[in-house]
């Protein structure tokens, strides 16, 4: 079985750029939650979606991100315009409903010049 | 508001030794669930162990175990008999039981390395 899949794996770009994010989770798993690390400190929560619709936003820093799941298999998260302090590791989790396990990618290393 | 705090940022241990990561946490709910992940280096994150807090006995996964002390708000993970591919990142989270609470709440992370 395919794990959580999350393309690319690293992006540079430059302030004022736009850049969009992709996960793929688990087959069959209807939760989809983003996480985003800031070098050196704790992992944090931007958003969760259950199926397409968003069941919790209150992480997401700022309306320059735009998180999407249609249909509700993969999603995006772009970041527009990107700034400098968007740099980070961004990751994709997944879970199926009912469960408390959530499944990880390997993540997308942002970088913001 | 829950917190989750990993004090070591960074550990070592000799190949075969045993090794001890921190994890404190504040939380004001009774019911709650407990994880260690460990992420490689540009690799997949994955779940170590799991705790679920009105569970007294603690986890054990092969030479992973835990020593959960809920009244201190204490979980630390013990690696037994480390190995070479035990060095990863590791992060300890936390997950309220409430129903609709599924965010989990991280801490900073403890870069374990492995001396052969």
């Amino acid at each position: 079985e395919a794990g959580v899949t999350q393309f690319p794996s690293h992006s540079v770009i430059e302030k004022g750029q736009t850049v969009t994010l992709r996960c793929d989770p688990i087959s069959g798993h209807d939760n989809l939650y983003w996480y985003r690390r800031v070098m050196g400190k704790e992992i944090k929560f931007l958003l969760h979606f259950v199926k397409e619709s968003k069941q919790d936003e209150s992480g997401m820093p700022n309306n320059r991100f735009l998180a999407e799941r249609t249909g509700g298999t993969y999603s995006t998260l772009k970041v527009q315009p990107a700034e400098l302090e968007d740099s980070g590791v961004y990751f994709c989790a997944s879970s199926q409903v009912g469960k408390n396990i959530q499944y990880f990618g390997a993540g997308t290393r942002l970088s913001v010049l | 508001a829950q917190t989750v705090t990993q004090s070591q940022p960074e550990m070592s241990v000799q190949e075969a030794e045993t090794v001890t990561l921190s994890c404190t946490y504040d939380t004001s709910e009774s019911d709650y669930y407990l994880f260690w992940y460990k992420q490689p280096p540009s690799r997949q994150m994955i779940l170590v162990i799991r705790q679920e807090a009105y569970k007294q006995q603690n986890a054990t996964e092969n030479r992973f175990s835990v020593n959960f002390q809920k009244a201190a708000k204490s979980f630390s993970l013990k690696i037994s008999d480390s190995q070479l591919g035990d060095a990863a990142m590791y992060f300890c989270a936390y997950r309220g039981a409430t129903s609709g609470t599924y965010k989990y709440i991280f801490g900073t992370g403890t870069r374990l390395k492995v001396l052969a």
